[in-house]
């Protein structure tokens, strides 16, 4: 089936841990984003790529890292977690007139 | 940076129309779009439109631009429980979108 798929699905990590979440999709779009949501709020964009080879930083990169290993991948790093990025974390991709987000990724920092 | 305004929350007996509306600061943005989301998942997007529209109607969701006052709303018509979640405005400029904090719809039966 079509679409984007991100692991892992929960996580946890103490301060100061590092981890990686992946993101993946299948639909040949240019464009992938990863976002936070806090609750109560909307989504805050982290980084962007707008194709294979450019990432952009987006409302709240500090603290994280972005790769965009080829068209279908677009990775997050967080090098030294803290207890402020603790969140629910979307990856997405789209193209004009379709956009399509993962199920998320609920991580706690503590 | 844009800004993208909601209210927080809507209650609608079912079988009415709810009407959820957003606004915004960038004049320039290019495409503006509704999502819609369940508890527990990511954003399905719903429907979008182009900042050089000012109506659109897909079944029953019909999505008005205003782009003197920068307005966009979202009609849905005949609401059912089914429509219960929270609603999303996105505004869409130089590649990224910027979101509202949401609107969350109550559908009562």
């Amino acid at each position: 089936n079509a679409g984007v798929t991100q692991t892992p699905k929960f996580q946890v990590l103490k301060t100061g841990q590092s981890m990686t979440l992946q993101c993946a999709q299948d639909m040949n779009h240019n464009s992938m984003y990863w976002y936070r949501q806090d609750p109560g709020m909307g989504l805050r964009l982290i980084y962007y790529s707008a194709s294979e080879g450019t990432t952009d930083k987006g409302e709240v990169p500090n603290g994280y890292n972005v790769s965009r290993l080829n068209k279908r991948e677009f990775s997050l790093r967080l090098e030294s977690a803290a207890p402020s990025q603790t969140s629910v974390y979307f990856c997405a991709s789209s193209e004009i007139s379709s956009a399509f987000f993962g199920q998320g990724t609920r991580l706690t920092v503590v | 940076g844009e800004d993208v305004e909601q209210s927080l929350f809507l209650s609608v007996r079912e079988g009415d129309s709810s009407v959820i509306n957003c606004t915004y600061t960038d004049s320039s943005s290019t495409y503006l779009y509704w999502y819609k989301q369940e508890p527990g998942a990511g954003l399905q997007l719903l429907t979008y439109i182009f900042s050089n529209m000012d109506m659109k109607q897909d079944q029953r969701l019909t999505v008005l631009l205003n782009k003197k006052d920068k307005h966009l709303s979202l009609r849905i018509a005949d609401t059912q429980t089914g429509d219960s979640a929270i609603y999303f405005c996105a505004v869409h400029n130089a590649g990224k979108s910027t979101f509202g904090d949401g609107t969350t719809l109550t559908v009562k039966p």
